[in-house]
């Protein structure tokens, strides 16, 4: 199973918005909407940030948004905030009932 | 509140052999499935394992197929995750993490560092 592509890094200014892509096949993303996408700050754990394409758990800021359109998932964040500087990962659930990770996006906020 | 401590990473040599345990606390552990992830230095996630609440199924990631097996003891609210025929490229820290009803991992233990090194 081949990992999710994600953009290698993308960056914005505060207060604006960014958009991730993750990009999947029809085995995975294209086939269940069962993708998250995870916060991951330097040398700390993974954070759940969306689930099920765009759902968000407790706690989550409204800030972070997600989405789906045929085998592209994408992750929004609005008013981007300087804490917003981290690693971001899309994951999905494939047709062979593993699951796969992007490779992950480096935010900066400039 | 929701507890995932690992435990057992260390230092071991190539071709041997290291079991990793999860201890969970703060949630009924019976009613959640478990996964395996582990991230190499400087890389990013990738997914092991994971198997159901009841531990009657459990999914293996092709890269590790016959060489990882994941577990677990419910009476012990512990998963475990046992690696065989290590390899330098298993050098990683491993996660253990919670399933949130097959459609996310909801809560991350603090990670152990395998180190696979002669």
């Amino acid at each position: 199973q081949s990992a999710l592509t994600q953009p290698a890094s993308v960056s914005g200014s505060p207060g604006q918005s960014i958009t991730i892509s993750c990009i999947g096949t029809s085995s995975d993303i294209g086939s269940f909407n069962v993708v998250s996408w995870y916060q991951q700050c330097p040398g700390k754990a993974p954070k759940l940030l969306i689930y099920a394409v765009n759902k968000r758990p407790s706690g989550v800021s409204n800030r972070f948004s997600g989405s789906k359109s045929g085998n592209t998932a994408s992750l929004t964040i609005s008013g981007l905030q300087a804490e917003d500087e981290a690693d971001y990962y899309c994951n999905s659930l494939t047709w062979s009932r593993t699951w796969v990770f992007g490779g992950g996006t480096k935010l900066t906020v400039l | 509140q929701v507890q995932l401590v690992e435990s057992g990473g260390g230092v071991v040599r190539p071709g041997r052999t290291l079991k990793l345990s999860c201890a969970a606390s703060g949630f009924p552990f019976t009613d959640y499935g478990m996964h395996w992830v582990r991230q190499a230095p400087g890389k990013g996630l990738e997914w092991l394992a994971g198997l159901w609440s009841d531990g009657t199924e459990k999914y293996n990631a092709d890269s590790v197929e016959g060489r990882f097996t994941i577990s677990r003891d419910n009476s012990k609210d512990t998963v475990f995750l046992q690696m065989n025929s290590l390899r330098a490229e298993d050098t990683a820290v491993y996660y253990c993490a919670r399933d949130l009803y097959n459609s996310a991992f909801d809560y991350w233990g603090q990670g152990t560092l395998v180190t696979v090194s002669s």
